[in-house]
């Protein structure tokens, strides 16, 4: 058990740019959700996915879309990059209703 | 409007002493109550958890206590270590769905030896 891992780990990217983050969520289990941390404080539910269909939606921008696939991992495509989309975004899995366990984040630098 | 409210901001303890960290919370629909902390540069990591069917959960030197009349809850820390400096993130989720959490905006605790 690799926990959940998430890739790239840091990224850099300009403004109006596009970016794909990598989420690969503890073998079997189903549920992935993602979260925004900024300045290190607040975290932002964006969305949320069981068996490969979207739950709930949250803080995601428009901008955004993210997708699960047949072996539960996850992506997000980001478009049209804001100074303000500069944070950590986390994933997290769980199996059915359970506890969450996060994985490393990466961080997003836009500039 | 912060749906999940926490306190202190900060707060500063002696090795040894119990270190107490509190959260209120507006929905009465929350029914699953997570206390998760994160070391600098590391990410989240559930620390203990409870439902209001209880209101009390230990485990080892953490202890939830809740109030679901008040709508609070609060982590105690005892014997508090240095190791256990770290930011702690209080939340709330809806019944039947614990992904879809509510953060507070943490409390960034000291623990001075």
């Amino acid at each position: 058990d690799s926990g959940v891992v998430q890739s790239p780990r840091h990224i850099i990217k300009e403004k109006g740019g596009r970016s794909v983050l990598t989420c690969i969520p503890i073998s079997g289990h189903s549920n992935v959700v993602w979260y925004q941390q900024t300045l290190g404080k607040e975290l932002k539910f964006l969305i949320q996915h069981y068996e490969k269909v979207e739950r709930d939606k949250g803080f995601l921008p428009s901008r955004f879309s993210v997708q699960q696939f047949d072996d539960y991992h996850s992506e997000m495509n980001m478009s049209a990059l804001e100074l303000e989309d500069s944070a950590m975004y986390f994933c997290a899995s769980s199996l059915a209703n359970s506890d969450y366990t996060f994985g490393s984040g990466t961080r997003l630098l836009v500039i | 409007q912060q749906q999940v409210r926490q306190s202190p901001q900060s707060l500063t303890v002696w090795e040894g002493e119990t270190a107490i960290l509190n959260c209120s919370y507006e929905d009465s629909t929350f029914d699953y109550f997570p206390w998760y902390h994160q070391f600098p540069g590391e990410s989240p990591a559930l620390l203990i958890a409870i439902r209001p069917v209880s209101n009390k959960k230990e485990d080892g030197r953490f202890t939830i206590f809740f109030n679901k009349r008040e709508k609070k809850f609060s982590l105690h820390i005892a014997d508090s270590q240095p190791g256990d400096s770290a930011t702690y993130f209080c939340a709330a989720s809806e019944a039947g769905n614990t992904g879809k959490l509510i953060f507070g905006l943490g409390t960034t605790l000291q623990v001075q030896p």
